[in-house]
């Protein structure tokens, strides 16, 4: 079974509607991370939590919000979806450590906003 | 804010031949790390470098971190059409920011 899993793999949906993609890990880690990956931009941090009382925004914020419900999960959730966040969505896991440790990725979650 | 920047964006090559990716931050870097996308997959981890000047090798894949712990660099001996993918390397910023960056990435193709 996958270490980190992702749910919806793909979406497509309509401008204005509320979206929720969750992702779940069987791998005992604390911090976990969202990102969005565009062609020619690379993976943008969304969100991060390094435990689950903790959140934090990362560089590209606006128009998402997270929920982190468990130690094993967490969701991103777009609160009114706009065609520019259509793109590649991928949660990531990693341990606490000294240094920033090695991120392991989900699948991936595709979504079309039209 | 820490910002990585990743060339060349795209890279052709004839199998057989080495490639080289290259990757540069605006400021010291506690590590960098390597990973590697394949066409419709999610990154993979490949290798992370901590130490001013290391050099580390897996196969026909060497990685370099530099002397002042700023620029980095992924390079494949005689390529093959497995190396097809692309190629991010991700800065941590220290200093109790266990955040990574990632840079643009750089897309290798190889022609059989």
């Amino acid at each position: 079974d996958a270490d980190v899993t992702q749910t919806p793999r793909n979406r497509i949906t309509k401008t204005g509607k509320r979206i929720m993609l969750e992702c779940s890990q069987t791998k005992g880690h604390d911090r976990m991370y969202w990102y969005r990956q565009d062609p020619g931009l690379g993976l943008r941090l969304i969100y991060y939590s390094f435990d689950v009382k903790d959140i934090n925004k990362g560089e590209i914020s606006d128009g998402y919000s997270v929920s982190r419900q468990a130690q094993a999960k967490f969701s991103l959730s777009l609160e009114s979806a706009i065609p520019n966040q259509t793109a590649l969505y991928f949660c990531a896991t990693s341990r606490s450590g000294g240094y920033t440790d090695t991120q392991y990725f989900g699948p991936g979650t595709r979504l079309t906003v039209l | 804010g820490q910002q990585v920047m990743q060339i060349p964006q795209y890279q052709h090559v004839q199998e057989g031949e080495d490639f080289t990716t290259y990757c540069n931050s605006s400021t010291t870097l506690s590590n960098i790390q390597w990973y590697k996308q394949r066409p419709g997959g999610h990154p993979v981890f490949l290798i992370q470098l901590v130490k001013s000047g290391e050099v580390k090798k897996q196969k026909r894949l060497t990685f370099q971190f530099g002397e002042a712990k700023k620029n980095s660099s992924l390079h494949i001996t005689a390529t093959q059409t497995t190396d097809v993918g692309t190629y991010f390397c991700a800065g941590g910023a220290g200093g109790g920011s266990e955040k990574l960056v990632f840079g643009k990435g750089t897309k290798l193709t190889v022609n059989p």
